[in-house]
């Protein structure tokens, strides 16, 4: 089976930087996602990584070593708005069957 | 569609009803999943769609629990006999094939009382 760790509740502060880590163990591993959740509200795709390295879209970054079977999600001039739940999400199988984390609840402060 | 939609948003049954759960994915999208969602957990999945067959159906919880995709598009998860440990958001998702970058509906809010 899959299992991912993630921690539960991250703070940081407006304007800062915030990284939340994934370690997974998974048979068959294709790629690490990142999906964000507001608040009753839908998990929204932010990122994929099948290659370890980095990948950039705007102030959100991924990273994935798939040697160490871990992965995090970079978070920079964090906004009030970031504040959301972060899930990690790993591709595995012959369809690359997505299996979620448990969820980083992000709170920014002022 | 735009988007991918889920009715209806809230649903609250009694104990030992059944209840049907719709999901229509964004047009074009051959790849549609079922996940369930209980307060402070990540998405559990439940049953996964290619076309009209179910490919992967290992997440249903029991035999309770079916889903079916007639046309390739529209979906319904359907629950018999429904218990109180079935509440939860039930989530549906489709995307291209079976790339990544699903696209999530904003769920069914399911209770049981």
């Amino acid at each position: 089976g899959q299992s991912l760790e993630q921690p539960s509740e991250v703070t940081a502060v407006e304007g800062a930087i915030v990284q939340i880590n994934c370690t997974y163990q998974t048979s068959g591993f294709y790629g690490l996602s990142w999906y964000q959740q507001h608040d009753g509200g839908a998990p929204t795709f932010l990122s994929y990584n099948a290659l370890d390295g980095l990948e950039e879209t705007g102030r959100f970054s991924s990273f994935l070593s798939r040697s160490d079977s871990y992965g995090y999600l970079l978070l920079q001039e964090l906004q009030m708005k970031d504040s959301a739940s972060y899930f990690c999400a790993v591709s595995s199988g012959g369809y690359q069957k997505v299996t979620f984390g448990t969820g980083t609840k992000l709170q920014v402060i002022p | 569609g735009a988007g991918v939609s889920q009715t209806p948003s809230n649903k609250v049954t009694e104990k030992g009803k059944y209840v049907e759960l719709r999901c229509d994915p964004i047009s074009g999208h051959t790849a549609l999943y079922w996940y369930r969602q209980s307060l402070g957990q990540g998405p559990e999945f439940l049953i996964y769609f290619q076309g009209t067959g179910a490919a992967d159906d290992s997440g249903l919880p029991n035999d309770r629990f079916f889903a079916v995709r007639p046309e390739g598009s529209v979906s319904t998860l359907k629950i018999q006999r429904t218990e109180r440990g079935d509440s939860a958001v039930y989530l549906c998702a489709s995307s291209f094939e079976a790339v990544v970058g699903y696209t999530f509906g904003s769920g069914t809010r399911l209770t049981v009382v």
